[in-house]
């Protein structure tokens, strides 16, 4: 595609259930992230993927959170029983190379009430 | 502990005039920042960056500076533009084997105003 694509664009979940969270990255991109943004504080590493491997999984916050990438393409990023203090954006990005410059969707809007 | 840091929340301009955007960080190990400007209900996108090795890069009406030795970069936007309002946001990126990984401020929101 032209650009990162995610969704949903916008998730309300109850305490407790579990979310998916899909990234379509741009094609050909080998490289994908997956970082978060909290109320009123910078981006957060989450988790990074070459390829279908994820070599560096350190920014997940617990256990309940785990993401997969499948045909060097899509990913998704599973939270299970989902808390309050999961609410964030969650922001996908991808490119072409490790450490170049990352092309970002337009996130999903998590909010647990 | 937050190893980049923009310590102004927001700015406001006027039209025409000079915007500067400050960003400081504490990791001596990051050779490469990054300038991404974000739009509400939008991702951030790469406006401008700048490696290690230099201490000045300019895209049109974008310039980046750099101090190593003070650890510190700033953004100029000039002449701003009503159409520059956004949330600014400096990244850093680590030497050696984390490469992969931005480090990112919490963001600057300018407003110019026309």
């Amino acid at each position: 595609g032209a650009g990162v694509s995610q969704s949903p664009s916008n998730k309300v979940t109850e305490k407790g259930k579990d979310v998916e969270l899909r990234c379509d990255p741009i094609s050909g991109h080998t490289a994908l992230y997956w970082y978060r943004q909290r109320l009123g504080q910078g981006l957060e590493f989450l988790i990074y993927f070459q390829g279908n491997s994820a070599p560096d999984k350190s920014g997940l916050p617990s256990d309940r959170f785990s993401a997969e990438r499948t045909g060097e393409s899509v990913s998704t990023l599973t939270i299970q029983r989902t808390q309050q203090e999961d609410s964030a954006v969650y922001l996908c990005a991808s490119s072409v190379l490790q450490g170049e410059k990352l092309f970002f969707g337009s996130g999903t809007q998590l909010s647990v009430l | 502990d937050q190893q980049v840091k923009q310590n102004s929340p927001s700015l406001s301009v006027q039209e025409g005039r000079i915007s500067i955007l400050n960003c400081d960080y504490t990791n001596s190990m990051f050779d490469y920042f990054l300038w991404y400007k974000k739009y509400p209900a939008e991702g951030p996108t790469f406006l401008i960056s700048i490696s290690s090795i230099k201490d000045k890069n300019e895209d049109g009406r974008f310039t980046v500076f750099l101090n190593k030795s003070a650890k510190h970069l700033s953004l100029h936007i000039v002449p701003s533009q009503p159409g520059d309002s956004a949330v600014y946001f400096c990244a850093a990126r680590n030497r050696g084997g984390s490469n992969y990984k931005l480090t990112f401020g919490k963001g600057t929101l300018l407003t110019v105003n026309p």
